[in-house]
């Protein structure tokens, strides 16, 4: 069974700084995706970006960045030139990329960041 | 493009009762896919609809069960309320992107479940 860790329950950050969250992940298949989702206190999970397990160059999407070391089975989020509007819970999860189990993401137990001004 | 719909936004609800959520897909998605979040945690998979048939589950009891209809709206039935029931409950839809790829799920803003 997959299983994530993240082991940051909240974090704090200066506007304009960088900051990363640390997710690691278990699991003993070779075809996996990894996922960040952000949850604002609205409730809505919105995805941010992913990585396939056989991508080999870290994915990236706009301020967001994934640093995904295969080997420590990590996949942190980057996170360049922090807003106030990033203050959020930030979930990683993945999948497995098999037939009877690609759509039952894992979850975290997720990182609340706090972006001060 | 609106984005993934559920309703209602709340609701209260007494053990032993049942529930119907309602959730609308993202444009041009045909999947649907259940979860719930407890306060705290993260969300944990119930179960997902593709062609109207539930294709994958997660671990949780019979009391739960769901429905896909022929325009990819999906419904999630809860039947004897328990306390332990209360949560945020996420319908996400997404769309194939391929073999070598899970595919991405899109989330909607959820319903609140409190049961008393």
């Amino acid at each position: 069974a997959q299983k994530i860790t993240q082991t940051q329950p909240g974090m704090f950050v200066q506007e304009k700084e960088a900051v990363t969250l640390d997710c690691t992940y278990d699991t003993s298949d070779q075809s996996y995706g990894l996922f960040w989702y952000k949850q604002p206190s609205s409730g809505e999970m919105i995805f941010l970006i992913y990585q396939g397990s056989y991508d080999e160059q870290n994915a990236t999407e706009g301020r967001y960045s994934l640093n995904f070391q295969k080997a420590r089975k990590s996949a942190n989020l980057v996170i360049s030139a922090s807003q106030l509007g990033d203050s959020a819970m930030y979930f990683c999860a993945m999948i497995l990329n098999s037939g009877g189990s690609n759509y039952k993401l894992t979850f975290g137990k997720g990182t609340l960041l706090t972006v001060n001004p | 493009d609106a984005g993934v719909t559920q309703s209602p936004t709340h609701l209260i609800k007494t053990r032993g009762q049942q529930v119907t959520l309602r959730c609308s897909p993202k444009s041009g998605h045909d999947t649907v896919s259940w979860y719930q979040q407890a306060l705290g945690q993260g969300p944990q998979f119930i179960f997902q609809y593709y062609e109207e048939e539930e294709r994958q589950r997660g671990n949780f009891p019979d009391r739960f069960s769901g429905h896909q209809f022929p325009n990819y709206s999906s419904e999630l039935n809860v039947n004897a309320l328990l306390l332990g029931d209360s949560a945020l409950y996420l319908c996400a839809s997404s769309l194939w992107r391929g073999p070598r790829w899970g595919p991405i799920q899109y989330f909607g803003a959820g319903t609140r479940l409190s049961v008393l």
